[in-house]
């Protein structure tokens, strides 16, 4: 199983963009990255997920090097709200069970 | 929009007595997962049921632990005999097929074992 390495934490103001950085020396060929955000006493929520160059969604951008070994988590102008823990994983897809392993996490912290 | 639901959201227990933690996954999702985070961790995976079957229990301790998923719908986690270790989150999530990296989170049950 691949293994993802993170800051603990980050530190923003409102209104700044945050990009997360996440290390996976060992990707596999079939693995995706896959990013989930968790507030506290609450369960981890999917944000994004991509394989490789650059996925946008409404909340967030993935961007994945063409030798896909790290990938970044970018947050556009962030709010309050998004003070969370951050979790990179790498898994394959479809593969008939899950592969994806939880680190620690980065611990964003938004202040006004 | 449909959510994993998890009961109770709060449990004080002693040590050697039992708990359970039950499980409701969303309609149509046919693999379920029971993860265990402790405080300042990331979530661990203990078990993942494909239907009503386990596709993996490696990191269960079974010797205490036990899950089901009878009719491959809602769950059931059981802890006999609680420790003081045990203390800590316990999630549900489910996702629509084995594998897919997408899965949908319950809000946990807190676990607090005296």
């Amino acid at each position: 199983l691949a293994k993802t390495t993170q800051p603990i934490s980050m530190d923003s103001y409102e209104g700044q963009e945050v990009n997360i950085t996440c290390s996976h020396n060992n990707i596999a060929t079939n693995d995706y990255i896959t990013w989930y955000q968790q507030f506290p006493s609450q369960g981890p929520r999917f944000i994004i997920q991509g394989y490789k160059t650059k996925v946008t969604n409404e909340v967030a951008s993935l961007f994945i090097p063409a030798d896909r070994k790290s990938s970044t988590l970018s947050l556009p102008r962030v709010s309050l709200s998004d003070t969370a823990v951050y979790y990179c994983l790498v898994g394959a897809l479809n593969s008939g069970y899950s592969t994806l392993t939880f680190g620690k996490g980065t611990m964003l912290l938004v202040s006004p | 929009e449909a959510e994993v639901a998890q009961s109770p959201r709060y449990k004080i227990t002693e040590k050697s007595q039992a708990v359970a933690f039950w499980c409701d996954p969303i309609s149509g999702h046919a693999t379920l997962y029971w993860y265990r985070q402790i405080l300042g961790q990331g979530p661990e995976l203990l078990v993942q049921f494909q239907d009503e079957s386990v596709v993996d229990d490696s990191q269960l301790p079974k010797d205490r632990f036990s899950a089901e998923r009878l009719k491959g719908v809602d769950s059931t986690l059981k802890i006999q005999p609680a420790e003081l270790g045990d203390s800590a989150m316990y999630l549900c999530a489910s996702s629509f097929r084995a594998g897919d990296n997408e899965q949908f989170f319950g809000p946990g049950t807190r676990l607090t074992v005296l």
